[in-house]
């Protein structure tokens, strides 16, 4: 079973402005991660949060985490045409995992020129 | 460094048919892992190898999917015979060792074999 649900399924904003998506998961995590996928490529890393971490940067990306919640949520600012794609976020349960990640379904993000 | 390579990209057969894929992990990493990507989902684990030792396949339809990585470096899944619900995208995907548990735990994927049952 698929252990992260994003919110929204689908987003489309225009270029510059800035886009949100959600994850809820349902059992404790060491960590969660972040994915890019760009259509008809394999998934790329963005951003890692430890569970004791609240909020991290990477470039125009932030990321939270609440665990009091089982929630977390990415952030890209300024957003342009490139940043098209799905995103997934994937948790690593907190016990036994062996670096097992478990995604989500991911939003699909559309950035209009 | 060289990415995760893949092949074949593309694969179209008929149902019951036999079909195999092919990962090269990225060199050095000692975990490798294979998932199934239905259209507009998330990627599913199928296997999870650790060198050439499986960790966990409790996801993998054992009837008719088999993995094996020899030698620990590259790998290959075998779907037969297939089904009309197997089409999809099959990913793998490495991951590094020896640089802390969560450099671990970032895994680097290929760009995937889309796979069409008819």
């Amino acid at each position: 079973s698929q252990q992260g649900e994003e919110d929204p399924q689908a987003l489309s904003i225009q270029e510059g402005e800035n886009a949100t998506m959600n994850c809820s998961y349902k059992t404790s995590i060491n960590n969660l991660q972040w994915y890019r996928q760009n259509s008809g490529r394999g998934l790329v890393h963005l951003i890692l949060i430890r569970s004791n971490e609240r909020e991290k940067h990477s470039g125009r990306l932030r990321v939270t985490l609440d665990t009091s919640k089982k929630s977390s949520s990415l952030l890209i600012t300024a957003s342009r045409a490139a940043d098209t794609a799905s995103y997934f976020c994937a948790t690593d349960a907190a016990r036994g995992s062996n670096y097992k990640l478990t995604f989500g379904k991911g939003t699909l993000l559309t950035v209009n020129p | 460094e060289a990415g995760v390579a893949q092949s074949p990209r593309y694969k179209i057969i008929e149902k019951r048919q036999s079909v195999a894929f092919w990962c090269n992990p990225i060199s050095g990493h000692a975990t490798l892992y294979w998932y199934q990507q239905i259209l507009g989902q998330g990627p599913k684990l199928l296997i999870q190898f650790q060198n050439n030792g499986v960790v966990d396949d409790s996801q993998l339809p054992k009837d008719r999917f088999s993995a094996e990585r020899l030698k620990g470096v590259d790998s290959t899944l075998k779907i037969q015979p297939a089904k009309l619900e197997d089409s999809a995208v099959y990913l793998c995907a490495s991951s590094p060792t020896g640089r802390g548990a969560l450099a671990k735990n970032i895994q680097y994927f290929g760009a995937g074999t889309r796979l069409s049952v008819l």
